[in-house]
């Protein structure tokens, strides 16, 4: 089966720790994946995709088809980072491709 | 480039009734897909239409339909609504392939 599994519900840090949120796929073709993330009050929004291996507001993700992981990390987390993340995960079917995304976890900053 | 609309932003409907739903994309994408959003399912795929034909529908009943007109806006109905329909329901645009995804605020439905 093609799923997204995002262990961890809810995830709590300190100001300044290093925070990682956990992404597990499964999926038997060539994954492409992404993060996105909803702040309160506003509309979920694409955080940052794993083929343009690049780090968008410190956040970084990187593929291990190894481990059929593609986790979110950052070296010390701001409170601004609160929010909810969603990996998600683009499934193709001949010309049909949809995004099956995880249940999400619910990250919070502490002060 | 004004983002993904949606309207009405709030709904309230009784059991049995149907409900039309309205999404307008970014200007230029083409791509517009569907979602329901619950506590306990989370984000559940509905549908994707592009230039104007279904290209996907995810694992709901009948009762879920929608459309795409020539200017890529697109609609979704749900006929005989049931409790279980309450939801908030997401439109997303693109510009060819659902990958980078553009979201809408989202239409609260509650069924009463």
């Amino acid at each position: 089966a093609q799923r997204v599994t995002q262990p961890e519900k809810l995830l709590s840090v300190f100001k300044g720790a290093p925070v990682e949120l956990k992404c597990n796929y499964s999926y038997s073709g060539s994954p492409e994946l992404f993060w996105y993330v909803q702040y309160s009050r506003q509309r979920l929004q694409l955080l940052l995709r794993h083929i343009s291996r690049e780090s968008i507001k410190g956040f970084t993700a990187d593929l291990n088809k190894g481990e059929t992981s593609f986790h979110l990390k950052k070296p010390f987390a701001q409170e601004e980072d609160s929010a909810m993340y969603y990996c998600a995960l683009l499934i193709s079917s001949g010309s049909a491709r949809q995004l099956t995304f995880g249940s999400g976890t619910q990250l919070t900053v502490l002060p | 480039k004004a983002g993904v609309t949606q309207t009405p932003r709030y709904l309230i409907k009784t059991r049995g009734q149907q409900v039309t739903l309205s999404c307008s994309p970014i200007s230029g994408h083409r791509s517009v897909s569907w979602y329901q959003q619950t506590p306990g399912q989370g984000l559940q795929f509905l549908f994707e239409y592009f230039s104007e034909t279904q290209r996907n529908k995810g694992n709901f009943p009948g009762r879920f339909s929608g459309r795409q007109f020539s200017n890529s806006r697109s609609e979704m109905n749900v006929s005989t609504l049931e409790l279980g329909d309450s939801a908030l329901y997401l439109c997303a645009s693109s510009f060819l392939a659902p990958n980078e995804q553009f979201f809408g605020p989202g239409t609260r439905l509650t069924v009463l």
